[in-house]
């Protein structure tokens, strides 16, 4: 069965230092998402991500965070200057069409910021 | 308020008894997720609904618009179930944009 990947699974870095997330979605998915989740709290919305624009994005995504499918195949989350407060799970998901199906989640990056 | 509540927070059932979680929204929506978060932290989606009931195995989730009210039910229970149950909504002109509960700890014991 298909699956979305993430790469890699645990990143550590020093706060202040730039950071980029990498997910490849199903091939045939045409929507794309990132979530984040902070230890012990709950999965939180980031962006959404569709015919290489966002979609929309929630007050998390600040404008140290940006999104790119760079080559029509992986899709990333790159985080300048990152803050302590960073720290957690980012999960990427996609879809092939909205509103018909739930999301597949990639297994998660874990990141650390020291 | 939080938008989606879950209940209960922490659930222990023995194995083969009879599960149901709750999720309430205070927002119009346009569908309801019910995902599943394994220890390890891995997510997978369960059902998406938008109205009436949908049934996968073991699993069933009913949603009532008007109540505001969704519920995930565990028939048979397995400790293999043991897993964080989370539900999600997309709110109304919100597009694709999912609002998490902050999740039902299930411990179904041998």
């Amino acid at each position: 069965e298909p699956e979305v990947t993430q790469t890699p699974s645990h990143q550590v870095t020093q706060m202040g230092q730039e950071v980029i997330l990498r997910c490849v979605p199903i091939s045939n998915h045409l929507y794309f998402y990132w979530y984040r989740q902070i230890l012990g709290q709950k999965v939180e919305f980031l962006v959404s991500f569709y015919n290489n624009e966002i979609s929309e994005k929630s007050e998390i995504f600040d404008d140290r965070f940006s999104v790119e499918r760079p080559d029509g195949s992986n899709f990333t989350l790159k985080i300048r200057s990152t803050k302590l407060e960073d720290s957690a799970m980012y999960f990427c998901a996609s879809i092939k069409t909205s509103g018909t199906v739930g999301q597949y989640f990639g297994p998660g990056t874990r990141l650390t910021v020291t | 308020k939080n938008e989606v509540e879950q209940s209960p927070q922490n659930l222990t059932a023995q194995e083969g008894e009879f599960i149901t979680i709750n999720c309430s929204y205070s927002v119009g929506i346009s569908a309801l997720h019910w995902l599943q978060q394994h220890p390890g932290g891995g997510i997978v989606s369960l059902f998406m609904l938008s109205s009436g009931k949908k049934k996968h195995g073991r699993l069933i989730a009913t949603i009532n618009i008007q109540e505001k009210h969704s519920s995930l039910h565990i028939t048979a229970s397995h400790p293999r179930d043991s897993a964080v149950y989370i539900c999600a909504v997309c709110r109304n002109n919100a597009g694709n944009m999912l609002t998490f509960g902050g999740g039902t700890r299930l411990m179904v014991k041998p």
